[in-house]
Formats: C-alpha cells, sequence, structure tokens
C-alpha cells in the first residue's frame, strides 16, 4: 500500500534557528508532493506544491527563502524553515500524490519553537 | 475568504448512530471532493473521494454530492467510538493532474459517546 513517512515526528528548537524535515513516499511514486501546516487550531494552510521536474509552486505568505523545498527524485522531498519563530509553530505534513490520484499523508512533524 | 466550508464545526452522536458532515465550496472551479479523518497525534487519512453527482458508498462510508451547489456530504451510519476524529472535507480544481492543489475545509469534530 501507499504510505508516507515523515521524520522527525517532533521538534524543539530555537528561536531564530533552522530545522530541515524529511518526507518519503513508500509504494508508489511521488509525482507531486504538498507541504502543509496545521495550526493549532487545526486548520490547514497550503505552504507550497512541489512536482517532479517543475518548478516548486508556494503559496501567498510562504516564500523559497524561507520554506526552501528539495524534491530530487520520485519518492523523497525534503523542507527546511530558516529562522524559526514562534508563529512558525505547527504540524508540517507532507501530502504526496502519483498523478492525480489521492494524495496520502505522513504523520507529520511537530515543530516547537522556544 | 474559505474556500471550503464545513458544517457543523463538532457533532456528538450516541454509538451506533448516523453522523452527518457537511462540506460546501465557494469556488465553483473546486469541485472535485475527498474526506478525510485525523485521529490525534496521527496525519490525515483518506476516506474517499466523490467526484460525480450522487451518491458513494464504501462500507459504513456514504458521500454524497450534489455538483450544482458544490455540496459534499459524509454520513457515517452505525458510528462507533473509534470513529472519534477530526473529518476533513478537502477539495480540487481538477481530479486527475499533480497540479492539482488541495484545499481543505476548517474541519468536524466528531465524538462517537459509548
Amino acid at each position: 500500500g501507499a504510505l508516507v513517512y515523515q521524520y522527525p515526528r517532533r521538534t524543539i528548537c530555537k528561536s531564530g534557528t533552522s530545522m530541515r524535515m524529511e518526507c518519503q513516499a513508500v509504494g508508489f511514486q511521488a509525482t507531486s508532493v504538498a507541504w502543509y501546516r496545521q495550526s493549532p487550531q487545526k486548520t490547514f494552510e497550503l505552504i507550497a506544491l512541489s512536482t517532479v521536474n517543475s518548478a516548486i509552486k508556494y503559496e501567498q505568505n510562504f516564500t523559497q527563502e524561507k520554506f526552501p523545498i528539495s524534491h530530487p527524485n520520485l519518492s523523497f522531498s525534503s523542507m527546511t524553515v530558516l529562522n524559526a519563530y514562534l508563529e512558525d509553530r505547527g504540524l508540517y505534513l507532507c501530502g504526496a500524490r502519483e498523478g492525480g490520484d489521492t494524495q496520502y499523508f505522513g504523520p507529520g512533524t511537530r515543530l516547537l519553537v522556544l | 475568504q474559505q474556500k471550503v466550508q464545513q458544517s457543523p464545526e463538532s457533532l456528538s452522536v450516541p454509538e451506533g448512530g448516523m453522523a452527518s458532515l457537511n462540506c460546501t465550496s465557494s469556488d465553483r472551479n473546486f469541485q472535485y471532493f475527498w474526506w478525510y479523518r485525523q485521529h490525534s497525534g496521527e496525519g490525515p487519512k483518506a476516506l474517499m473521494s466523490i467526484f460525480s453527482d450522487g451518491d458513494k458508498k464504501e462500507g459504513r462510508f456514504t458521500a454524497h454530492l450534489n455538483k450544482a451547489s458544490l455540496h459534499v456530504s459524509l454520513h457515517i451510519r452505525d458510528s462507533q467510538p473509534s470513529d472519534s476524529a477530526l473529518y476533513f472535507c478537502a477539495a480540487s480544481p481538477i481530479a486527475s493532474s499533480s497540479f492539482s492543489k488541495l484545499v481543505f475545509g476548517q474541519g468536524t469534530s466528531l465524538s462517537v459517546v459509548p
């Protein structure tokens, strides 16, 4: 079956520092990967949509300079949160799709900022 | 402006009862729908998709889509305590494309009381 792994599951960083999170699709070829942030109130914000062999499209309020993403192949994607501050806390979710099929999510990386 | 609206915000049903959740898209371009369920501490898990008018049944879950009104509902019959979770409706402008982004509603919290 289709599975999406994310690591780390939880991370704590000091304000102003950066942290990298990874996403791996197993059992299917992830032709697109979407990164979301789920707020403490449980709402979803789409950060960016990345498709293999195509430019990464960032949503309004999110930039490559703040959330650089790498999607080198059909099974792996990583995103870094640079200069993290309190407003960056939340659950970062990776959703991967093969073509137009259902988007499968990983368990998320929970970011706490001190 | 929220493109996908869900109601109710929270819902409590007795074990064995029927739970009904609603979702409406405010953008006619977003007319392909998915339902996701998220248990505490986990990522969202896809329950089912629906793209055509009418009903779609998968086990105890039935989705109904009215494309004219862009309204989709999810009905859970014989609700179990394990169904207690957050339920999210997600909409997409195109059903079968890697380039198509998924927009989530704000969720419905379902509690099934033994």
